[in-house]
């Protein structure tokens, strides 16, 4: 079975701080992961994916995640949050399995 | 190079009227995938199309929803006798490369969504 556990629905950091949205996953097989972030009444941008190189992930905007096999886990990451950073973000398991999805707030 | 289109952006039916959304997938692109995010949860798989053909359509409700992508013109998702479960925003997305059974590296381009509304 393949599925995605986005942790933390909400999320509320203040500007300046470290952001850290958590996602678990469980896959039959070696998985691909990706996290995408959906801006209010826009579509889904990718953020970074993990495709069995590196698993530590650099992606746009200064974000990152590290791919924890023992863990199940492909949590994201950023030293700074921005103003700008404020959306929606979703981790996906092998291009089709999303998870529910966390709502990131950032406090001025 | 335009990203994703998707029209309408909304979409207001009532019960028992058809609903139909377009989506024309990046230039270059020829694989085309449906969503459908309900309020509050993720996105959900529902169909994965080729220019004129049908790769993989099991998240699709087996009554009321067809899809396809001719050889022309854009994808359309159709939607026979809506009800008010059928309210969300639909996405569409698409890439250059094919998908492989249900695991896949490739990076999907989405579109901003159609949001769908029945009364």
């Amino acid at each position: 079975a393949q599925s995605v556990t986005q942790l933390d629905s909400h999320v509320s950091v203040s500007e300046g701080t470290p952001v850290l949205l958590r996602c678990n996953y469980s896959s039959s097989y070696s998985p691909s992961l990706f996290w995408y972030v959906q801006h209010p009444n826009k579509g889904l941008q990718l953020l970074l994916k993990y495709t069995s190189a590196a698993t530590l992930v650099k992606g746009i905007n200064g974000f990152e995640a590290e791919f924890k096999k023992s863990e199940t886990s492909f949590h994201l990451t950023k030293p700074s949050a921005h103003m700008s950073d404020a959306a929606e973000y979703f981790c996906v398991l092998n291009q089709f399995y999303f998870g529910t999805g966390t709502s990131l707030t950032v406090i001025p | 190079n335009a990203g994703v289109m998707q029209n309408p952006r909304h979409l207001v039916r009532r019960r028992g009227q058809e609903a139909r959304l377009r989506c024309s997938p990046m230039k270059g692109h020829s694989h085309v995938y449906w969503y459908r995010q309900l309020p509050e949860e993720g996105l959900k798989f529902m169909v994965y199309l080729q220019k004129e053909n049908i790769i993989d359509e099991s998240g699709m409700p087996k009554e009321r929803f067809s899809a396809e992508f001719p050889k022309e013109g854009p994808s359309i998702l159709r939607i026979q006798q809506v009800v008010r479960g059928d309210s969300a925003a639909y996405f569409c997305a698409s890439s250059p490369l094919g998908t492989s059974g249900r695991s896949s590296y490739n990076e999907q381009f989405f579109g901003p969504g159609t949001r769908l509304t029945v009364l």
